[in-house]
Parts: C-alpha cells; sequence; structure tokens
C-alpha cells in the first residue's frame, strides 16, 4: 500500500521563479497539509485541504497558494522565489484532518539560488 | 515566547540508558500533544500521541503529560544508536482542527 508521495525529491529554481510542488495522499485520506522546514526548526504549517476545500492557512505570504484535486492529490504553488523559500517542503495526509494520525510523505527539498 | 519549546541538544546518551525529552507549550486550551520522530534528511514520523493527563506507553517508548504545568515528555527506555534521530513535539490548538504546531526539536545521539 503506497503511502504519501510527493515530487519531485529535490528541486533548484532561482530567485523570482514558480514552483510547484505535488503530492499524492494515502488511499482513502481526504485530507492534505502542507509544511514547510528549514533546517534546525520543526515543520511550520502552510496549508490544510479537505475535501477540495481550505480549511486552514498558516502564516505565509500570499505567494504561497495550494488547491486540492478531486483525486485529493494537492499542490503546493510558490511565485517569485525569495533565497529564504530555500526549504524542506513537507505533505502531510490524514483521513479527515481532525484526527491523530497524519502521515508524511518524503518531502521535496528545494533550493533558490 | 514561542508555543512550543524544545531544548535543541544535543542530548547524548549511552546505550541502555533511558532518555528524556522535553517539551512546554503556551496555549492552555491545547488539546492534543504529540511525539515525531525525525532521521537526518527524512521525514517526521509519528511515534506517539497523548490527550490526558499521565503516562502512556507504548514498548519502550512513554509519553507524559501534565496540562497543568504545560508540558509533555517523552522517555526512551533501553536506548538504542538506531534512536538517534531529531524528536519533534506537536501540540493542536484548542477549537478542534488539527493543525499542529511543532517545536524545533531535540537532537539525540545514543552512543554505543
Amino acid at each position: 500500500d503506497a503511502g504519501v508521495t510527493q515530487s519531485p525529491t529535490h528541486l533548484i529554481k532561482t530567485r523570482g521563479q514558480q514552483v510547484t510542488l505535488r503530492c499524492s495522499p494515502i488511499s482513502g485520506h481526504k485530507s492534505v497539509s502542507w509544511y514547510q522546514q528549514v533546517l534546525g526548526q520543526g515543520p511550520q504549517f502552510i496549508f490544510q485541504y479537505y475535501e477540495k476545500e481550505e480549511r486552514g492557512r498558516g502564516n505565509f505570504p500570499d505567494r504561497f497558494s495550494a488547491r486540492q484535486f478531486p483525486n485529493y492529490s494537492s499542490e503546493l504553488n510558490v511565485n517569485a522565489l525569495l533565497l529564504g523559500d530555500s526549504a524542506l517542503y513537507l505533505c502531510a495526509s490524514s483521513l479527515t484532518g481532525k484526527d491523530t494520525e497524519a502521515f508524511f510523505g518524503q518531502g521535496t527539498r528545494l533550493t533558490v539560488v | 515566547q514561542k508555543e512550543v519549546e524544545q531544548n535543541s541538544g544535543p542530548l547524548s546518551v549511552p546505550e541502555g540508558a533511558i532518555a528524556s525529552l522535553n517539551c512546554t507549550y503556551s496555549d492552555r486550551g491545547s488539546q492534543s500533544f504529540f511525539w515525531y520522530r525525525q532521521y537526518s534528511g527524512k521525514s517526521p514520523e509519528l511515534i506517539m500521541s497523548i490527550y490526558s493527563n499521565g503516562d502512556k506507553e507504548d514498548g519502550r517508548f512513554t509519553a507524559q503529560l501534565n496540562k497543568a504545568s504545560q508540558y509533555v515528555s517523552l522517555l526512551i527506555r533501553d536506548s538504542q544508536p538506531s534512536d538517534s534521530a531529531t524528536y519533534l513535539c506537536a501540540v493542536t490548538r484548542s477549537g478542534g482542527s488539527y493543525i499542529p504546531t511543532f517545536g524545533r526539536g531535540t537532537s539525540l545521539i545514543v552512543h554505543p
């Protein structure tokens, strides 16, 4: 049974560019959350989606956006990349977003140069 | 004041010893508490959850919660070198939605 899958695993972008990260949740899970983790820090919440609706948004600028598709997969978009956006971007899936079991994907390592 | 605080460590313990990891939180209405393990370069893995005051044991792991003092701890008995990782404490805010706030994590090193 496949876990949470994220693509790509690594990415290098130039300042000012745009990036799209993708996440496929565990089969049957309807909620996806996105986190940013910079080196030495814990994951910071960016977005949560459930049944294609945004349920929560963290303290991130409008350059960050996301959506969830009918098959519950999700995309995170970041526009006008800054050097400070370099981080590990994590996707977590859960059945409803309100239960306890949230499973993380392997993450996408984004480097902005 | 940060919402979830952890000592970044590293905490170094010998193999076979008990490792004690601590976390404090600021939101007195916090409802759910979690410990994740994160190996270097990998994603976090949920290892324990606790919701009520007291102890919860799962194998070599024991989570302890004291809501009055606003702290949660994780004890690892018979520590193994394979337990060497960063341990993240996560807390959900009151209000019902599962959007955890993470601490910065404590690095644990178990040396042979």
